[in-house]
């Protein structure tokens, strides 16, 4: 098992730019999610999935498109980046969304919009 | 709102010395889940330990134990034998329970970043 592979690992962008940041898990996982970690902030959630075709929004959506077409991948889109959206992105899923589920994340991708 | 304070921002320990961790949550739900996530200079969130509210036990992984009281919402992580590579950014973490629709979610802390000394 790879567990959860995310691509690419360092992105530089231009404001205005857009740009899809990859995840994918092969465990079967009905749960993905995405958070972003920014200093002194912790993780906070963006979006998850509860299964293919099935995504909402967490915490901090705004600027972040997601869509689930198949149970292993959970792509994140900007549509228009902004220096605001510099930010280290961890993508985690869990076998279900039930609370005792461990959720396993990715090594997390590192944008800088300039 | 479900909210995760972690009121240290930076520790410190020597090597082979016993230093814990704190962190308060705020839930008005009965049952839940709390965990303490490592996330070492690698960037990759490694799953410490877990807790669940009905259960009275502290919950034990090695070196790693936890301080769980329910009526005070305190769930401190105790790592003991302090090891240079326990240095890290320590999370604690809320996850929402099995109904409402935002259950599976995961609610953060700050961190805490642990030196370790030789």
């Amino acid at each position: 098992n790879a567990g959860v592979t995310q691509t690419p690992k360092f992105q530089v962008l231009k404001t205005g730019q857009s740009m899809t940041l990859q995840c994918a898990q092969d465990m079967n996982h009905e749960y993905m999610s995405w958070y972003r970690q920014d200093p002194g902030m912790g993780l906070r959630l963006i979006h998850y999935s509860v299964g293919a075709g099935i995504t909402d929004q967490g915490e901090v959506p705004n600027g972040y498109n997601v869509s689930r077409s198949t149970t292993e991948d959970f792509p994140l889109r900007l549509l228009s980046a902004a220096p605001s959206q510099t930010s280290v992105y961890f993508c985690a899923s869990s076998y279900s969304r039930r609370a005792y589920e461990t959720q396993y994340f990715g090594p997390g991708t590192r944008l800088l919009v300039l | 709102a479900q909210t995760v304070t972690q009121s240290q921002p930076e520790m410190s320990v020597q090597e082979a010395e016993t230093v814990t961790l704190s962190c308060t949550y705020d839930t008005s739900e009965s049952d839940y889940y709390l965990f303490w996530y490592k996330q070492p200079p690698s960037r990759q969130m490694i799953l410490v330990i877990r807790q669940e509210a009905y259960k009275q036990q502290n919950a034990t992984e090695n070196r790693f134990s936890v301080n769980f009281q329910k009526a005070a919402k305190s769930f401190s992580l105790k790592i003991s034998d302090s090891q240079l590579g326990d240095a890290a950014m320590y999370f604690c973490a809320y996850r929402v329970p099995n109904y409402g629709g935002s259950q599976g979610n995961l609610i953060f802390g700050k961190g805490t970043k642990l030196s370790v000394k030789p």
